[in-house]
């Protein structure tokens, strides 16, 4: 597709569920990015893939979170036995590369996660 | 990663020329200046990216003074629809895995 797509656009989960969240990157975007925004702030970092490596998971809050990247294509977030603190925005981004040209971040539309 | 601070709101009205300065005094010699836009329930648009004099596109302008240690993202005659947050980000695109980080943002109101 033309930009990243995320699913489920929206969702609901009774607390102690778990989820799993769906990001489509650009095609032939190598680095995807993962970011948690809360109601009135600005995204706050989860994890990092180059292609399937996940290079960097320092951001991500809790060992109930867990994200892949088999294929170095989509990548799933996964959040087990959910808790009230997990209801956030959870923003999916791509670009081309990394260094001085294509490296814009492009964002998806975020998959809204309420756990009840 | 450089800190940035910018003006938590702005209110403006239509038809004028918007002008959000960002603070980055610690920025370091391999980062740039990026700038997103988050409407309302869509994730954050890239605006602009700049290192270091004037960038200008067709939505938006950056001015960034020699020292670096600020910018500031010019909106020419905004409309209703410019109404948004406003991101300023500063790090090194050239690394791998760069990764943005987001402050607070601007609120910016456009009144009709």
């Amino acid at each position: 597709g033309a930009g990243v797509s995320q699913s489920p656009r929206y969702k609901v989960a009774k607390r102690g569920q778990d989820v799993a969240l769906r990001c489509d990157p650009i095609s032939g975007h190598v680095s995807l990015f993962w970011y948690q925004q809360a109601l009135g702030q600005g995204p706050e970092f989860l994890t990092y893939f180059q292609n399937e490596a996940q290079l960097d998971k320092s951001g991500l809050p809790s060992d109930r979170f867990f994200a892949e990247r088999p294929e170095g294509s989509v990548s799933t977030l996964k959040i087990q036995r959910t808790q009230q603190e997990d209801s956030a925005v959870y923003l999916c981004a791509s670009s081309l590369s990394y260094g001085s040209s294509g490296n814009t971040i492009y964002f998806g539309e975020g998959s809204w996660l309420t756990v009840v | 990663l450089a800190k940035t601070t910018q003006p938590i709101s702005m209110d403006s009205y239509e038809g004028q020329e918007v002008n959000i300065t960002c603070s980055h005094n610690n920025i370091a010699t391999n980062d740039y200046i990026t700038w997103y836009q988050q409407f309302p329930s869509q994730g954050p648009r890239f605006i602009i990216q700049g290192y270091k004099t004037k960038v200008t596109n067709e939505v938006a302008s950056l001015f960034i003074p020699a020292d670096r240690k600020s910018s500031t993202l010019s909106l020419p005659r905004v409309s209703l629809s410019d109404t948004a947050v406003y991101y300023c980000l500063v790090g090194d695109i050239t690394a791998a895995g760069n990764k943005l980080t987001f402050g607070g943002g601007t609120r910016v109101l456009v009144k009709p």
